[in-house]
């Protein structure tokens, strides 16, 4: 059973914009870690997004667009991830990643629909 | 340029010991804050990590497997070996081994390998 909670699927249209969320168990602060969001099309490694700590303490990995976004809903003890404008290749599994310890823990996935 | 390639059996017999290797270029394990990671998963399931070596020989294992695991390495043959024992059919999975830098974000991945253990 994974730690951090996806939703099973989602979907978007073609240029809208897609929020995937993962949610932290109530032991784990969202606003003390990084979060991290990795990408995986079928019959492909996970691909590293990004991370996102705060407004100013964020990065996006090597090659991808500035259209992929993070952010945090401390509220909900939540991790956002945010894609706009979204295009067809963009159809995928997202998980998110939180190392609250020397071991890391992932979601469950979401599988995004680009309709 | 940061590669990593898994090798190992693609078939694994119940209670047989399986022997993963990951073989990498582009960094060394050597360098402060590099580590390597193994991270698997079922088919049409989710990411499972494993375990982790960092470049001070300290290691760290998933809870739920640490029984069964085994991680080391070779700097001087930039490889990182992993050893699950007591397979099972449950553990049929694609595993994969990865870059992480000061335990942070896993940012490169081997293409993976498929481990069956038929039931």
């Amino acid at each position: 059973q994974p730690v951090l909670t996806q939703p099973p699927s989602s979907s978007a249209s073609p240029g809208e914009s897609a929020r995937l969320t993962c949610t932290l168990p109530s032991n784990i602060n969202v606003g003390s870690y990084n979060i991290y969001w990795y990408q995986q099309k079928p019959g492909s490694p996970p691909k590293y997004l990004l991370f996102y700590y705060s407004d100013s303490d964020k990065g996006l990995g090597s090659g991808v667009p500035s259209r992929f976004s993070g952010s945090k809903d401390a509220s909900a003890n939540t991790g956002i991830l945010l894609i706009s404008g979204l295009q067809s290749e963009d159809e995928a599994d997202y998980y998110c990643m939180v190392w609250p310890s020397n071991a890391p823990v992932f979601g469950g996935g979401t599988k995004l629909t680009v309709l | 340029q940061v590669t990593l390639r898994e090798s190992g059996p693609a078939l694994v017999k119940p209670t047989q010991t399986l022997t993963l290797t990951c073989s990498f270029s582009g960094f060394s394990l050597s360098t402060t804050g590099m580590c390597v990671t193994w991270v698997r998963q079922p088919p049409g399931k989710a990411l499972e990590w494993l375990a982790v070596i960092d470049w001070d020989d300290d290691k760290y294992y998933s809870t739920s497997l640490r029984t069964r695991l085994t991680i080391s390495k070779d700097t001087s043959k930039n490889q990182v070996v992993l050893t699950i024992t007591n397979m099972d059919p449950v553990d049929t999975a694609t595993y994969y081994c990865a870059r992480v830098y000061r335990f942070g974000a896993i940012d490169y991945w081997g293409q993976g390998t498929l481990v069956t253990v038929p039931s």
